[in-house]
This record gives C-alpha cells, structure tokens and sequence, in this order.
C-alpha cells in the first residue's frame, strides 16, 4: 500500500529547545493530518492540512504542508514537559479512503 | 456527547481462543475505523466501514480477522484462534464521513496472547 514515511523516530529535546519531525510521501497527498499520542493514551487529532504551501500554527506548534503536496512538518518551539509523547502524520492520498499513518516521532523531554 | 469507547479495556486470552473487541463509535459518524498498534510502534490498518457500503478489508493480515458493523452503530472486531503475535493494542476511531475529517480515536483493548 501506500506509504507515509517519518522522521526521525526518537528525538530527545532539551526543555526549552526547538525540534522538527518530518513526513514524506512518494505520491501526492489530498491532505496530511497531525495527532498525538501520549504515552499510554490513544492518538488525538491536531491538525489537518489541505493546501499546498499550506502553514497553520496552535501556539508553540507550526504545521507546513509542502508546496507538492508530497511532505509536511511540524515545528516545536521551546519545548515544554507537556509536549512529550508520540506525534503521527497520516496522510490520505488521492483515490484512497483511508488514512496512510507515519511510524510516528517519540518525543522525550529532558527538565 | 459521548467519546468512542472500545471494550473490555485489556484481555489476556490463551492461544488458540477466539476474542471479540467492541467499538462504540461518536452517534452520528458514519465512517468507522479499526487499526493494531504493537507495542512501541505506529497505526496499523486494519479495515473501515463507511454507512451501508462494502467495508474496506484491505489491512486485515489474516482470514483470522473479520470484522462487523450493523449501519453506523457498534462494531466488532473478532480474532479466531489467536497467536501470540496478535498481543497488540487494537484502536478504533469514527469520523463523520470516510476520508478528508479528523478521526476521534477510543481508549483501545489492549490484547494479551499468552
């Protein structure tokens, strides 16, 4: 099936810093979507981007989906102890009507 | 209103036995989700149901899985002489329309084969 690949898989922010995680498509996507899992809980919907070059923010957090449509990220700043857990992207691609989710980005916080 | 809800929350099953999950989607979502997340890893696809239309069953990995849903209300997922390698959380969300909306995940059953 179709893919959705992301990076990196771990990544340990000093409190305060910035961090990005990245999402990749091979095709074209009609729209990428963001959740978070924390841990042991269930995914929860961030964000949902449709448009190319398409940038949203929620406070600390900035959403891009690319200008091909084919990649997304998501940008942190000045990380906090909340922002632990998992973040997927999951992307729906053209003539598909289920959601392709990424490996997922396992963000640890260190105070 | 209500949240999806998903149950039991946890079963420990032996090999071999049969398992039944339930799914309770948002009242008012017509598209319904099943996905399996092992532990430490991503969403894995399962199938989804979309009102009166055929379901998907693109991602169920064997003829041991087969899944239910009557209209848009509950599902259920079953799992026929389980493996060990079934022991996974099993996720389901609802969404108000198959594809391009946010999907709204429940707690999930976590599924121990011993």
């Amino acid at each position: 099936g179709q893919q959705v690949m992301q990076i990196p898989q771990y990544q340990h922010v000093q409190e305060g810093e910035d961090f990005t995680t990245y999402c990749n498509s091979s095709t074209t996507l009609s729209n990428i979507q963001w959740y978070k899992q924390r841990p042991g809980g269930h995914p929860v919907f961030l964000i949902q981007l449709v448009k190319s070059g398409e940038v949203k923010k929620q406070k600390r957090l900035t959403f891009q989906f690319g200008e091909a449509k084919k990649n997304s990220s998501l940008h942190i700043t000045a990380t906090q102890t909340t922002d632990v857990g998992t973040y997927f992207c999951a992307g729906l691609h053209a003539n598909d009507y289920k959601l392709s989710f990424g490996a997922g980005t396992t963000v640890t916080v260190r105070a | 209103g209500a949240g999806v809800s998903q149950s039991p929350s946890n079963k420990v099953t032996e090999k071999g036995k049969d398992v039944e999950l339930r799914c309770d989607p948002i009242s008012g979502h017509t598209a319904l989700y099943w996905y399996r997340q092992r532990l430490g890893q991503g969403l894995e696809f399962l199938i989804y149901f979309q009102g009166n239309s055929a379901p998907d069953k693109s991602g169920l990995p064997s003829d041991r899985f087969s899944a239910e849903r009557t209209g848009e209300s509950v599902s259920t997922l079953t799992i026929q002489r389980t493996q060990q390698e079934d022991s996974a959380v099993y996720l389901c969300a609802s969404s108000l329309v198959l594809a391009g909306n946010e999907q709204f995940f429940g707690p999930g059953t976590r599924l121990t084969v011993l």
